[in-house]
């Protein structure tokens, strides 16, 4: 059971949006920025969006990150097949007087 | 180019011992944090320790405190895990991942990763 809760799949067809969320507590999200990572099928994960809503340099606006109290959602637009991938939130969980890096379980995204 | 190349995986008897290495090339690996990040089989994504800049803080999860040990040596560009009383569900692949600052915290997200190596742990 992972600390921070994900939908495990969602689906949507090319060309339409999708939102993934990324539900926490006060201890992870709710005090600390959240990044998502992209991880295509047999490869490895790679960075989307950190500090909830910055993108690297390379991925399209297409990409975007929010964050509300203890939650945060990754949304994609104008879907692509080539975005059919894992999808994993993370960030720092401070609670019980120890620092630990936390994933979200992951959303597989199906573009039908 | 920053790159990552982790090394040492393999096939070990439950109980047994693993070291495994990053190699890092691209950036001044002295100036940023690393984490190992592992995979099982057809699972998500579960960090598994975490080191800062100069050696001098790391961090585990619970799943490996006490069985792993995070190191770095800055003049080879090298991280390491040193993994000793390896279990079953140790059995994954091990992501060497470059941090975004010297320190973990508010900030630190993994900005770069390696392609991974194989561990697995069976009799």
């Amino acid at each position: 059971q992972s600390v921070l809760t994900q939908p495990p799949s969602v689906s949507a067809a090319p060309g339409q949006k999708v939102t993934i969320s990324c539900s926490g507590s006060s201890s992870n999200i709710g005090n600390n920025y959240v990044s998502w990572y992209q991880q295509l099928p047999g490869t490895a994960p790679k960075l989307l969006i950190y500090e909830n809503n910055k993108r690297p340099s390379g991925i399209p606006d297409r990409f975007s990150g929010s964050k509300s109290g203890t939650s945060a959602t990754l949304g994609i637009t104008g879907l692509q097949t080539g975005d059919e991938a894992d999808y994993y939130c993370g960030t720092w969980d401070s609670s019980l007087s120890a620092l630990l890096w936390v994933f979200g379980g992951g959303t597989k995204l199906t573009v039908l | 180019e920053v790159q990552l190349l982790e090394s040492g995986g393999g096939l070990v008897q439950p109980g047994g011992s693993l070291r495994l290495s990053c190699a890092a090339s691209g950036f001044t690996f002295s100036s940023y944090a690393m984490s190992w990040v592992r995979q099982a089989p057809g699972k998500g994504l579960e960090w598994v320790s975490a080191i800062s800049g100069s050696g001098g803080s790391t961090y585990y999860a619970d799943s490996v405190k006490g069985r792993f040990t995070i190191s770095r040596d800055n003049s080879k560009n090298t991280l390491y895990l040193q993994m000793n009383s390896l279990r079953a569900e140790d059995t994954a692949v091990y992501y060497c991942a470059k941090g975004s600052n010297y320190v973990v915290g508010e900030y630190y997200y993994m900005d770069v990763w390696g392609k991974g190596t194989t561990v697995t742990v069976s009799s």
